[in-house]
Protein backbone atom coordinates (compact mmCIF):
# COMPACT_ATOMS: atom_id res chain seq x y z
CA UNK A 1 0.00 0.00 0.00
CA UNK A 2 1.40 3.71 -0.88
CA UNK A 3 2.77 5.41 2.03
CA UNK A 4 1.26 8.76 1.15
CA UNK A 5 -2.75 8.68 -0.91
CA UNK A 6 -4.37 11.56 -2.26
CA UNK A 7 -8.23 11.66 -2.60
CA UNK A 8 -9.75 11.98 -5.45
CA UNK A 9 -6.57 11.30 -8.18
CA UNK A 10 -8.92 13.25 -10.54
CA UNK A 11 -11.77 15.89 -10.43
CA UNK A 12 -13.35 18.21 -13.08
CA UNK A 13 -15.90 21.21 -10.81
CA UNK A 14 -17.01 24.64 -11.99
CA UNK A 15 -16.15 27.64 -11.71
CA UNK A 16 -17.25 28.60 -7.63
CA UNK A 17 -17.69 25.63 -6.36
CA UNK A 18 -15.71 24.56 -3.34
CA UNK A 19 -13.56 22.05 -3.71
CA UNK A 20 -11.64 19.54 -0.90
CA UNK A 21 -8.15 17.79 -1.66
CA UNK A 22 -7.33 15.30 0.96
CA UNK A 23 -3.59 13.29 1.96
CA UNK A 24 -3.56 11.07 4.06
CA UNK A 25 -0.02 9.09 5.37
CA UNK A 26 1.16 6.22 6.84
CA UNK A 27 4.90 6.67 7.50
CA UNK A 28 4.27 8.56 10.34
CA UNK A 29 5.76 11.87 9.72
CA UNK A 30 4.74 15.31 11.48
CA UNK A 31 5.45 17.79 8.74
CA UNK A 32 3.05 17.80 5.69
CA UNK A 33 2.44 20.05 2.98
CA UNK A 34 1.02 21.02 -0.17
CA UNK A 35 1.95 22.18 -3.40
CA UNK A 36 0.94 22.41 -7.04
CA UNK A 37 2.44 21.97 -9.95
CA UNK A 38 1.95 23.69 -13.67
CA UNK A 39 3.57 23.03 -16.76
CA UNK A 40 6.85 24.95 -16.82
CA UNK A 41 6.55 26.04 -13.70
CA UNK A 42 7.45 23.29 -11.66
CA UNK A 43 6.24 22.43 -7.84
CA UNK A 44 5.24 25.79 -5.86
CA UNK A 45 3.91 25.54 -1.95
CA UNK A 46 0.96 26.06 -0.96
CA UNK A 47 1.00 25.61 2.60
CA UNK A 48 2.87 23.21 5.16
CA UNK A 49 2.26 21.49 8.83
CA UNK A 50 4.37 20.88 11.18
CA UNK A 51 2.04 18.99 13.58
CA UNK A 52 -1.95 19.29 13.75
CA UNK A 53 -1.81 22.77 15.87
CA UNK A 54 0.93 24.22 13.17
CA UNK A 55 -0.02 25.60 9.91
CA UNK A 56 1.65 27.94 7.48
CA UNK A 57 1.41 29.92 4.08
CA UNK A 58 3.51 28.77 1.87
CA UNK A 59 4.21 31.02 -1.84
CA UNK A 60 1.43 30.62 -2.77
CA UNK A 61 -1.87 30.40 -0.70
CA UNK A 62 -4.21 32.82 -1.70
CA UNK A 63 -7.19 31.12 -2.56
CA UNK A 64 -6.26 28.06 -0.95
CA UNK A 65 -7.05 26.73 2.30
CA UNK A 66 -5.87 23.61 4.64
CA UNK A 67 -7.20 21.83 7.33
CA UNK A 68 -4.80 19.11 9.58
CA UNK A 69 -7.37 17.02 11.07
CA UNK A 70 -4.54 14.61 12.68
CA UNK A 71 -1.14 14.02 12.37
CA UNK A 72 -1.52 11.79 9.53
CA UNK A 73 -4.34 14.01 7.42
CA UNK A 74 -4.05 17.40 5.48
CA UNK A 75 -6.67 18.63 3.59
CA UNK A 76 -6.54 21.20 1.05
CA UNK A 77 -9.44 23.19 0.50
CA UNK A 78 -10.52 25.35 -2.66
CA UNK A 79 -13.25 27.82 -1.45
CA UNK A 80 -14.58 29.08 -4.75
CA UNK A 81 -12.40 27.13 -7.55
CA UNK A 82 -11.28 29.70 -10.35
CA UNK A 83 -9.69 28.07 -13.46
CA UNK A 84 -6.43 29.36 -12.68
CA UNK A 85 -6.76 26.99 -10.54
CA UNK A 86 -6.23 24.17 -12.44
CA UNK A 87 -3.50 22.24 -11.83
CA UNK A 88 -1.71 19.20 -10.51
CA UNK A 89 -1.79 18.94 -6.89
CA UNK A 90 0.62 17.36 -4.55
CA UNK A 91 0.88 16.47 -0.61
CA UNK A 92 4.17 15.48 0.63
CA UNK A 93 5.29 14.04 4.02
CA UNK A 94 8.60 14.95 5.78
CA UNK A 95 10.35 13.94 9.21
CA UNK A 96 12.13 17.14 9.52
CA UNK A 97 13.00 20.12 7.51
CA UNK A 98 16.28 18.83 6.12
CA UNK A 99 15.18 15.67 5.12
CA UNK A 100 13.62 14.82 1.70
CA UNK A 101 9.80 14.89 1.15
CA UNK A 102 7.67 11.93 0.11
CA UNK A 103 4.96 12.89 -2.31
CA UNK A 104 1.29 11.64 -2.78
CA UNK A 105 0.84 10.51 -6.67
CA UNK A 106 -1.06 13.55 -6.99
CA UNK A 107 -4.93 14.71 -7.89
CA UNK A 108 -5.33 16.06 -11.25
CA UNK A 109 -7.73 19.26 -10.83
CA UNK A 110 -9.39 20.70 -13.41
CA UNK A 111 -11.61 24.18 -13.07
CA UNK A 112 -13.99 24.64 -15.84
CA UNK B 1 16.29 34.72 -2.29
CA UNK B 2 16.64 30.69 -3.05
CA UNK B 3 16.38 29.75 -6.49
CA UNK B 4 17.16 26.70 -8.86
CA UNK B 5 17.58 27.14 -12.52
CA UNK B 6 17.30 23.72 -15.11
CA UNK B 7 18.33 25.57 -18.34
CA UNK B 8 17.71 22.46 -20.28
CA UNK B 9 14.50 22.15 -20.97
CA UNK B 10 13.97 18.73 -22.84
CA UNK B 11 16.82 15.96 -23.96
CA UNK B 12 16.77 13.48 -25.90
CA UNK B 13 18.93 10.68 -26.20
CA UNK B 14 19.60 7.06 -27.68
CA UNK B 15 19.41 4.11 -25.78
CA UNK B 16 22.64 3.26 -23.93
CA UNK B 17 23.79 6.90 -24.32
CA UNK B 18 25.29 8.65 -21.09
CA UNK B 19 23.62 12.18 -20.21
CA UNK B 20 23.67 14.96 -17.91
CA UNK B 21 21.36 16.84 -16.55
CA UNK B 22 22.45 20.30 -15.22
CA UNK B 23 21.30 22.13 -11.95
CA UNK B 24 22.59 25.29 -10.59
CA UNK B 25 21.46 26.78 -7.44
CA UNK B 26 21.51 30.23 -6.09
CA UNK B 27 21.61 30.85 -1.76
CA UNK B 28 23.09 32.73 0.18
CA UNK B 29 23.27 30.37 3.14
CA UNK B 30 25.82 28.35 4.23
CA UNK B 31 23.90 25.13 5.46
CA UNK B 32 21.74 23.48 2.90
CA UNK B 33 20.24 21.26 1.05
CA UNK B 34 20.02 19.77 -2.32
CA UNK B 35 17.45 16.75 -3.59
CA UNK B 36 16.67 15.44 -7.04
CA UNK B 37 13.74 13.80 -8.12
CA UNK B 38 12.24 12.09 -10.89
CA UNK B 39 8.59 12.28 -12.25
CA UNK B 40 8.04 9.56 -14.80
CA UNK B 41 4.72 9.81 -17.02
CA UNK B 42 2.76 8.06 -14.65
CA UNK B 43 3.01 11.50 -13.00
CA UNK B 44 4.33 10.88 -9.48
CA UNK B 45 7.72 11.89 -7.58
CA UNK B 46 10.09 9.52 -6.54
CA UNK B 47 13.22 10.78 -4.51
CA UNK B 48 16.68 9.89 -5.77
CA UNK B 49 19.04 11.74 -3.72
CA UNK B 50 20.05 14.34 -0.75
CA UNK B 51 23.23 16.22 -0.38
CA UNK B 52 23.95 18.33 2.36
CA UNK B 53 26.08 21.73 1.69
CA UNK B 54 29.10 20.39 3.29
CA UNK B 55 29.31 17.06 2.10
CA UNK B 56 31.37 17.73 -1.50
CA UNK B 57 31.91 13.70 -2.56
CA UNK B 58 30.37 12.87 -5.43
CA UNK B 59 28.09 10.16 -5.33
CA UNK B 60 27.22 6.57 -7.61
CA UNK B 61 24.35 4.82 -7.30
CA UNK B 62 23.80 2.16 -10.21
CA UNK B 63 23.62 4.06 -13.48
CA UNK B 64 23.23 7.34 -11.36
CA UNK B 65 25.69 9.68 -10.60
CA UNK B 66 25.89 12.90 -8.99
CA UNK B 67 28.49 15.85 -9.21
CA UNK B 68 28.36 18.41 -6.14
CA UNK B 69 30.72 21.39 -6.83
CA UNK B 70 30.33 24.06 -4.66
CA UNK B 71 32.67 26.29 -6.40
CA UNK B 72 30.31 26.73 -9.70
CA UNK B 73 27.05 26.58 -7.18
CA UNK B 74 25.73 23.27 -9.22
CA UNK B 75 24.68 19.95 -8.36
CA UNK B 76 24.39 17.32 -11.76
CA UNK B 77 22.90 14.64 -12.44
CA UNK B 78 24.62 12.20 -14.76
CA UNK B 79 23.10 8.30 -15.96
CA UNK B 80 25.48 6.24 -17.92
CA UNK B 81 24.11 3.69 -20.25
CA UNK B 82 20.49 5.12 -20.30
CA UNK B 83 17.32 3.16 -20.49
CA UNK B 84 14.16 4.09 -22.03
CA UNK B 85 13.03 3.50 -18.37
CA UNK B 86 14.38 6.65 -17.57
CA UNK B 87 12.31 8.61 -19.18
CA UNK B 88 10.93 10.83 -17.45
CA UNK B 89 11.23 14.41 -15.82
CA UNK B 90 13.45 15.06 -13.47
CA UNK B 91 13.53 17.75 -10.80
CA UNK B 92 16.63 19.94 -8.56
CA UNK B 93 15.40 20.96 -5.56
CA UNK B 94 16.73 23.04 -2.87
CA UNK B 95 16.56 23.66 0.91
CA UNK B 96 17.72 26.36 2.87
CA UNK B 97 18.10 25.88 6.65
CA UNK B 98 16.84 29.65 7.67
CA UNK B 99 14.13 31.53 5.95
CA UNK B 100 10.52 30.17 5.45
CA UNK B 101 10.84 26.74 7.55
CA UNK B 102 10.85 23.55 5.33
CA UNK B 103 11.06 25.76 1.79
CA UNK B 104 11.87 23.53 -0.93
CA UNK B 105 12.71 25.44 -4.00
CA UNK B 106 12.59 23.26 -7.15
CA UNK B 107 13.57 24.11 -10.66
CA UNK B 108 11.66 23.61 -13.74
CA UNK B 109 12.58 20.25 -14.59
CA UNK B 110 14.21 18.69 -17.63
CA UNK B 111 12.77 16.18 -19.53
CA UNK B 112 14.41 13.15 -20.65
CA UNK B 113 13.87 10.97 -23.76
CA UNK B 114 15.16 7.70 -24.31
CA UNK B 115 14.64 6.53 -27.41
CA UNK B 116 15.39 2.75 -28.96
Amino acid sequence: DADVTQTPRNRITKTGKRIMLECSQTKGHDRMYWYRQDPGLGLRLIYYSFDVKDINKGEISDGYSVSRQAQAKFSLSLESAIPNQTALYFCATSTGPSYEQYFGPGTRLTVT
Amino acid sequence: AQKVTQAQTEISVVEKEDVTLDCVYETRDTTYYLFWYKQPPSGELVFLIRRNSFDEQNEISGRYSWNFQKSTSSFNFTITASQVVDSAVYFCALREFTGTASKLTFGTGTRLQVML
